[in-house]
């Protein structure tokens, strides 16, 4: 089955600085990346997505790249805010199979 | 649309009592997915249905778990007997398939379960 690796589990980065979180999957199978924010005592939420059939998607300050051949996907978070502090998921597999990496804790200092 | 609704949101409960956990999903979705977190573990994939019919229970940890759902708009989680090491967060997720693609996982707000 699908194992999903996610690194590192915790980042401190100054506001305004990029923060840059990485993952990798073992199934070539799958086709659906989705990157989720958990802000504390809260469900996660969805913030970007891809698909296998696309290298790289953006959507203002947040990024995520996907290289198929490596079997890895970044997320990307421009000029951070401190309202980004969260922990970020990512999760790799297919329609009703997703696997969620360990989490990153975020934090952003101001 | 209010999102995927689960109840309750807190559940303490003693050693070997059995617990539920409710879940309505979005209407319209055909997938639903029960997920449990833990600090050490993360989010696991309890099990998943696809219009009502369990599809994969792999990540059911052992008998005293079991999921039904006996129509589009309704999916219990129990739990029975319950123990310690069932603490964690539940949460239930919903979305929908489409050709080619599909929908991303929509999440309640969990179910927060101690077991003393």
């Amino acid at each position: 089955g699908e194992n999903v690796e996610q690194h590192p589990s915790t980042l401190s980065v100054q506001e305004g600085d990029s923060a840059v979180i990485k993952c990798t999957y073992s199934d070539s199978a799958s086709n659906y990346f989705p990157w989720y924010k958990q802000e504390l005592g809260k469900r996660p939420q969805l913030i970007i997505d891809i698909r296998s059939n696309v290298g790289e998607k953006k959507d203002q300050r947040i990024a995520v790249t996907l290289n198929k051949t490596a079997k890895h996907f970044s997320l990307h978070i421009t000029e951070t805010q401190p309202e980004d502090s969260a922990v970020y998921f990512c999760a790799g597999g297919s329609q009703g199979n997703l696997i969620f990496g360990k989490g990153t804790k975020l934090s952003v200092k101001p | 649309d209010a999102g995927v609704i689960q109840s309750p949101r807190h559940e303490v409960t003693e050693m070997g009592q059995e617990v539920t956990l409710r879940c309505k999903p979005i209407s319209g979705h055909d997938y639903l997915f029960w997920y449990r977190q833990t600090m050490m573990r993360g989010l696991e994939l309890l099990i998943y249905f696809n219009n009502n019919v369990p599809i994969d229970d792999s990540g059911m940890p052992e008998d005293r778990f079991s999921a039904k759902m006996p129509n589009a708009s309704f999916s219990t989680l129990k739990i029975q007997p319950s123990e310690p090491r069932d603490s964690a967060v539940y949460f239930c997720a919903s979305s929908l398939s489409y050709s080619p693609g599909f929908t991303p996982l929509h999440f309640g707000n969990g179910t927060r379960l101690t077991v003393t």
